[in-house]
């Protein structure tokens, strides 16, 4: 099993630009979640989907993020503009049917100038 | 709605000495319990888990942990670390869908 897999691993962009973060979950997990950790905040969760259905997106930031989900295996955040102060790490994870625990991707390090 | 808390930041221990990472929840509701490992620029690790059952559970690398729910704690403890065990330690909750992890809790792990 490949595990969650995250593109790209970094990504350095000017204040203002699109940032598009890419996830493939585990196969066969039908929740996806995408989790933003920094050192002031630590991991915050941004936004949950079940069965590609966004069903929980009240950590989402502000409307400058937008995430979707088109199928059961590819997830996308955007950020449109970037700012300096989202500059952290964007972590994807999923979990299998009736299974609480999440499985984490590598991330992405994000880094806004 | 629930929440963790990790007593400690940082914790520096010798190489082959004992470990004790504490945690404390709360939540209104019955819970899942987890210890991830973020070791430098990779993602989180699930380490253990407690689901149900034997409130003692333990990894396959010697980290256990305790459920305790009179005291609401989860600690994770491990009696002898190598240098490899030093990385971030996060404690989480769960009663449903969404993880709420700690602060984390840093490791260093010295010869």
């Amino acid at each position: 099993d490949a595990g969650v897999i995250q593109s790209p691993r970094h990504e350095v962009t000017e204040m203002g630009q699109e940032v598009t973060l890419r996830c493939k979950p585990i196969s066969g997990h039908n929740s996806l979640f995408w989790y933003r950790q920094t050192m002031m905040r630590g991991l915050e969760l941004l936004i949950y989907f079940n069965n590609n259905v966004p069903i929980d997106d009240s950590g989402m930031p502000e409307d400058r993020f937008s995430a979707k989900m088109p199928n059961a295996s590819f997830s996308t955040l955007k950020i449109q503009p970037s700012e300096p102060r989202d500059s952290a790490v964007y972590f994807c994870a999923s979990s299998p049917p009736h299974g609480p625990e999440a499985f984490f991707g590598q991330g992405t390090r994000l880094t806004v100038v | 709605a629930q929440s963790v808390t990790q007593l400690d930041s940082q914790v520096p221990v010798f190489e082959e000495a004992p470990v004790e990472l504490r945690c404390n929840y709360s939540s209104s509701v019955s819970v899942y319990l987890f210890w991830y490992v973020q070791y430098p620029n990779q993602g989180l690790q699930l380490l253990l888990k407690y689901l149900s059952g034997s409130t003692l559970v333990e990894s396959i690398n010697g980290f256990e942990a305790e459920f305790n729910k009179s005291q609401t704690s989860f600690h994770l403890r491990k009696p002898s670390v190598h240098i490899s065990d030093t990385a971030e330690y996060f404690c989480a909750v769960s009663n449903d869908y969404k993880l709420s992890f700690g602060a984390g809790t840093t490791v260093t792990v010295r010869a």
